[in-house]
């Protein structure tokens, strides 16, 4: 089974912090997803990476900013948290490689509170 | 332009009447779609996906690519269906991308 774990279910931070949220995939998956989900706007791609050191803006990069040091590990930073950020915040991972191509694996998810 | 559309936010049905989750898309493509489902307090997952033509949990959905759509569908909806839907269609050439609908809470009532 692939499991894809997040750093934190809850964080409550405050206007101007610089936020780390972290995900970490067990599966080797090349590709990794960071997500905004918000009641009636779905989700919405932050960031992606398709490979170590690779990114690629989603929809919504403004304000965010990623890192993918290891093929494992798949970080979004909040350089100066705000809050129009408030949201709960998915992490996935995917593989084009073999197996169930294209599905993507979710993580439990992190709810943020920007006071 | 690429975009998936689910014109329900919400969809209450009562046990054991049919159900249909709407969803749309653009793309000029030849589309790979997923529904994806959330439970109360679980992570997302998926559910099923065109291309296995397969039923999960008594769910189908089939492409219609004439009138560009993916509806969800089940006969008799049960409890336990209640959840949050999501659509999803795949942007090819862009590592795996999932373009995501506003996501359907589908309601199933006693």
């Amino acid at each position: 089974d692939v499991k894809v774990t997040q750093s934190s279910r809850y964080l409550v931070k405050r206007t101007g912090e610089k936020v780390f949220l972290e995900c970490v995939q067990d599966m080797d998956h090349e590709n990794m997803f960071w997500y905004r989900q918000d009641p009636g706007l779905g989700l919405r791609l932050i960031y992606f990476s398709y490979d170590v050191k690779m990114k690629e803006k989603g929809d919504i990069p403004e304000g965010y900013s990623v890192s993918r040091e290891k093929k494992e590990r798949f970080s979004l930073i909040l350089e100066s948290a705000s809050t129009n950020q408030t949201s709960m915040y998915l992490c996935a991972s995917s593989t084009t490689r073999a197996g169930p191509v294209n599905t993507q694996y979710f993580g439990p998810g992190t709810r943020l509170t920007v006071l | 332009a690429q975009r998936v559309t689910q014109p329900e936010k919400l969809l209450s049905v009562f046990k054991g009447a049919p159900v249909e989750l709407k969803c749309n898309y653009s793309y000029s493509g030849s589309p790979e779609l997923f529904w994806y489902v959330q439970y109360s307090r679980q992570r997302l997952q998926l559910l099923l996906r065109h291309i296995s033509r397969e039923s999960i949990k008594g769910f189908t959905a089939d492409l219609n690519k004439g009138e560009t759509s993916f509806h969800l569908k089940k006969p008799f909806a049960q409890e336990e269906d209640s959840a949050m839907y999501y659509c999803a269609l795949l942007i090819y050439n862009q590592g795996g991308k999932l373009i995501f609908g506003q996501g359907t809470e589908l309601s199933v009532k006693p």
